[in-house]
């Protein structure tokens, strides 16, 4: 399958605890994208990457919140001492601006849905 | 601050019936629109409108925007009860380079049509 893959695709935790998600995107996509998505809600912005380089992250993002794509492949979304407010789908999405013509299109994956008690 | 808005949040209608949802946004640097659809799992992706007045169909789905007045619609015909899901408008501002940033998400509409 090529398409966007994240893992885990479901995270339960206890209150304080840290937790971590990978994505992998689209193999030739150079911007990954993270999104927020509560129930009833649309997605919410996080933050995003071209290859390596972390180019916008959030207001609403937290300090406890730190995202990395290290090699400008995969990425990884931490967050620190989780709290109920956390509990959200996590989506990550991928998109080429190299690759002409650029349709703006995101392709997102299956999302990791993380549950703190 | 970029602000999509939808509605209705939520509309119920039979097989057969038409719909249309509706998205209203502000944002600097306006790119594109995009529509996507939402079942149990994640966005897929239906069209992307830049210009104006020029319909994208594909089958009983079709999308204009209108960029005066800063809306577009999606017009559902004869729905189907696959047809359930929530729809999300989604907008897309220019970068200072030129490239595209990020989209900005309206909340969607939740669609559920009944037999």
């Amino acid at each position: 399958d090529t398409g966007v893959s994240q893992d885990p695709r479901h995270k339960i935790t206890k209150r304080g605890q840290n937790v971590t998600f990978r994505c992998d995107p689209i193999s030739e996509h150079n911007r990954l994208y993270w999104y927020r998505q509560t129930l009833g809600q649309g997605p919410e912005f996080l933050t995003y990457f071209q290859n390596e380089a972390q180019l916008e992250k959030s207001r609403l993002l937290s300090d406890r919140f730190s995202a990395e794509r290290p090699k400008g492949s995969f990425s990884t979304l931490e967050i620190q001492r989780t709290e109920q407010g956390d509990s959200a789908m996590y989506l990550c999405a991928s998109s080429s601006r190299s690759i002409p013509p650029y349709t703006g299109e995101l392709f997102f994956g299956e999302g990791s849905r993380l549950t703190v008690l | 601050e970029d602000k999509v808005v939808q509605s209705p949040l939520s509309l119920v209608v039979h097989e057969g019936d038409t719909v249309t949802l509706n998205c209203s946004y502000e944002v600097t640097n306006f790119r594109s629109l995009l529509w996507y659809k939402q079942e149990k799992k994640a966005p897929t992706f239906l069209f992307m409108l830049t210009s104006s007045g020029i319909e994208k169909k594909s089958g009983r789905l079709s999308s204009i925007l209108d960029k005066k007045e800063l809306f577009s619609i999606l017009n559902i015909t004869a729905t189907q009860t696959g047809d359930s899901a929530i729809y999300l408008c989604a907008v897309e501002a220019r970068g200072a380079q030129g490239g595209s940033e990020k989209l900005v998400f309206g909340k969607g509409t939740k669609l559920t049509v009944n037999p």
